[in-house]
């Protein structure tokens, strides 16, 4: 079976800094990943996915993420945030519709 | 994507009572699935809403405690039975389309058992 580890459960940025949330996979067969986005009392946005092709993705809100086969990793990037950038950040992993969910981070972005 | 509605968004509910939580999505789609999100964790899959068929659950959840239903390729219900206080969460339920892989989620019932 597929797992995910998200390995910072806080991230605290200031604004219109780079930050990077740590993903990482565990899978005996090829998955697919995904980033989502939780805003406070809210559902889960799809930010991006890779499903195969070119290793870095671009998604929505300028974010983009890099497949790395080698190390199982699938980081999300972000060159300058934003106040409104805050939010839960969940990485996953699915096979044949088993879709499994990292533990999250917390994105806190400070003026 | 689809657009999901769930229904209630929240609800207090008291021990020993049962809250069924609606799902409606504004096309057909052939996955719906329910999840558990309690405070501050991530989201634990319940089970796979079936259209016409009893539900697949994940080991640690059962029909009694979470019956569900899928009449039809646009509606699902997930009901919390005997609810007690371990019971509060947020509820959410997602939808997946033929030949996709990513999961489209609803906006989530916020679950309060006192």
């Amino acid at each position: 079976a597929q797992s995910v580890t998200q390995l910072d459960s806080q991230v605290p940025v200031f604004e219109e800094a780079p930050v990077e949330l740590r993903c990482n996979y565990s899978s005996s067969v090829s998955v697919y990943l995904f980033w989502y986005v939780q805003y406070p009392n809210q559902g889960l946005q799809l930010l991006l996915k890779y499903l195969s092709g070119s290793t870095l993705v671009k998604g929505i809100n300028g974010f983009e993420a890099e497949f790395n086969k080698s190390q199982t990793s699938f980081h999300l990037r972000k060159p300058s945030v934003h106040i409104s950038d805050t939010a839960e950040y969940f990485c996953a992993v699915s096979f044949l519709n088993d879709m499994r969910f990292g533990a999250g981070t917390r994105l806190t972005v400070k003026p | 994507s689809a657009v999901i509605s769930q229904k209630p968004s929240r609800d207090i509910c008291q021990r020993g009572t049962s809250l069924t939580i609606q799902c409606q999505v504004d096309s057909q789609v052939t996955m719906m699935f329910w999840y558990r999100q309690q405070p501050g964790q991530s989201l634990t899959l319940i089970a796979t809403a079936n259209q016409g068929s009893e539900a697949t659950y994940e080991s640690g959840f059962v029909i009694d405690k979470f019956p569900i239903s899928r009449p039809n390729l646009t509606f699902s219900t997930l009901t919390v039975s005997n609810m007690s206080p371990e019971d509060s969460s947020i509820y959410l339920c997602s939808v997946e389309h033929r030949g996709k892989v990513e999961q489209f989620f609803g906006p989530g019932t916020r679950l309060t058992v006192l």
